[in-house]
């Protein structure tokens, strides 16, 4: 079945600093979307990407969908205190019903 | 802004007691979905619901868990007979629409410990 892996697993950096996360799926991805979990909460939908090579940005954080649509990465620029937290991507079954979480990339900013 | 509820916040059970998770999806919404995530794991699909009936389950999805709509408002997830290894947060989510273009949008969640 399809597999959606995602690195790195933990990021820690200084308030300031940049920060990518990356997705892969072991199959092409009809679109791809990205949550955000704080401690102890619950995932929030970021954005969906649904076209090859789309690139969307949200204020500090910049999307982007591969050429393939197999990939996909999340860049913060200039993090926050405000932005620690797990990333995960998701990518639809083939049915369309079920979302597969990757792993996540957990990211932890020290101001 | 309309959000998914979820009762309890917070349940510890005996192994082996049957538990039933709540959960009140947005009102205008049609699909419905539980996942869990075992502590500091990945969220991980359980079962979606539509229209009265299971559209797709995964292999977690045994023959120990049940969903049900009971009436127009609550979605819950029972577990028969519960063990260990069921410890986890239980979201339970709702949509519009599903697959490509949908936007899921969860609950804080239902933290099962298991003892």
């Amino acid at each position: 079945g399809q597999q959606v892996m995602q690195i790195p697993q933990y990021q820690h950096v200084q308030e300031g600093e940049d920060f990518t996360t990356y997705c892969n799926s072991s199959t092409t991805l009809s679109n791809i979307q990205w949550y955000k979990q704080r401690p102890g909460g619950h995932p929030v939908f970021l954005i969906q990407l649904v076209k090859s090579g789309e690139v969307k940005k949200q204020k500090r954080l910049t999307f982007q969908f591969g050429e393939a649509k197999k990939n996909s990465s999340l860049h913060i620029t200039a993090t926050q205190t405000t932005d620690v937290g797990t990333y995960f991507c998701a990518g639809y079954s083939n049915s369309g019903y079920a979302l597969n979480f990757g792993k996540g990339t957990s990211l932890l900013v020290t101001p | 802004e309309p959000e998914v509820t979820q009762t309890p916040s917070h349940q510890v059970t005996q192994m082996g007691q049957e538990v039933i998770l709540r959960c009140v999806p947005i009102s205008n919404h049609l699909y419905f979905y539980w996942y869990r995530q075992i502590l500091g794991q990945k969220v991980e699909f359980l079962v979606s619901f539509y229209n009265n009936e299971i559209s797709e389950k995964s292999e977690i999805f045994d023959d120990q868990f049940s969903v049900e709509r009971p009436d127009g408002s609550n979605f819950t997830l029972k577990i028969r007979s519960t063990k260990l290894e069921d410890s986890a947060m239980y979201f339970c989510a709702s949509s519009v629409i599903a697959g490509s273009g949908n936007t899921i949008y969860f609950g804080e969640g239902s933290w099962l410990t298991v003892v």
